[in-house]
């Protein structure tokens, strides 16, 4: 157990519509990390947010959204969903979000959309 | 732009035999690479990190990788596989900024036979 917690584990949806993934970080890290892992684009890093601030993003699409919130859990948002949205989301977290500090991954959230 | 190439999506060996995984990497400023491993139905655990302290890397469970400048390389080896390393690896390189964003390789899936 990473300590890492992500709800829910399973999501099943119709396209269309609009998801709200939540990651709960280690207690004592500042810094939350989106990944997406699909079949045809492999483990993508989506955004990143520390300490209630975005620092970095990657390749996420403008249809998702995210938010890291005051007590530090962090919500990814996804609208207008797709076929291609069907994935596993990953959450990580660390103490800060420089090198030295090692990413603890969540068990994931797994999107279905139909 | 950084990035990282597996190869070999699948490795079949025997219980006890050596254990190699290939990743090469592509990197402008001096990478920083790690290995994760995916158990089924898990998140990703880190198994070792290179940080540019030591080439010889040794992580958990056994594992351990040599970085090699010359050959852009960061290959995966244990000297004896056991029944439990069944699971999938992935190479992953970061710049080392303030974000430690991941990249991460197409994953190799590893069998092990009884």
């Amino acid at each position: 157990d990473s300590g890492v917690t992500q709800t829910p584990k399973h999501l099943i949806t119709a396209t269309g519509q609009r998801v709200t993934l939540r990651c709960s970080p280690r207690s004592g890290d500042l810094s939350v990390y989106w990944y997406q892992q699909s079949l045809d684009q492999g483990l993508q890093f989506l955004i990143q947010y520390y300490n209630g601030e975005e620092r970095a993003k990657g390749n996420i699409l403008e249809r998702f959204s995210a938010q890291q919130f005051p007590d530090l859990h962090s919500e990814l948002n996804l609208s207008s969903l797709e076929l291609g949205d069907s994935a596993l989301y990953f959450c990580a977290s660390s103490v800060e979000g420089g090198l030295n500090n090692e990413q603890f991954f969540g068990p994931g959230t797994r999107l279905t959309v139909l | 732009a950084q990035s990282v190439t597996q190869l070999g999506s699948h490795v079949s060996v025997s219980e006890g035999a050596l254990v190699l995984l290939r990743c090469n990497y592509s990197s402008s400023v001096p990478p920083y690479l790690f290995w994760y491993v995916q158990y089924p139905n898990q998140g990703l655990q880190l198994l070792l990190k290179y940080t540019s302290a030591a080439t010889l890397v040794k992580g958990i469970n056994g594992f351990e990788a040599e970085f090699k400048k010359s050959e852009t390389s960061f290959h995966l080896t244990k000297p004896s596989a056991h029944m439990s390393d069944a699971a999938e690896y992935f190479c992953a390189v970061s710049d080392g900024g303030a974000t430690n964003k991941l990249i991460f390789g197409t994953g190799t899936l590893l069998a092990v036979q009884p």
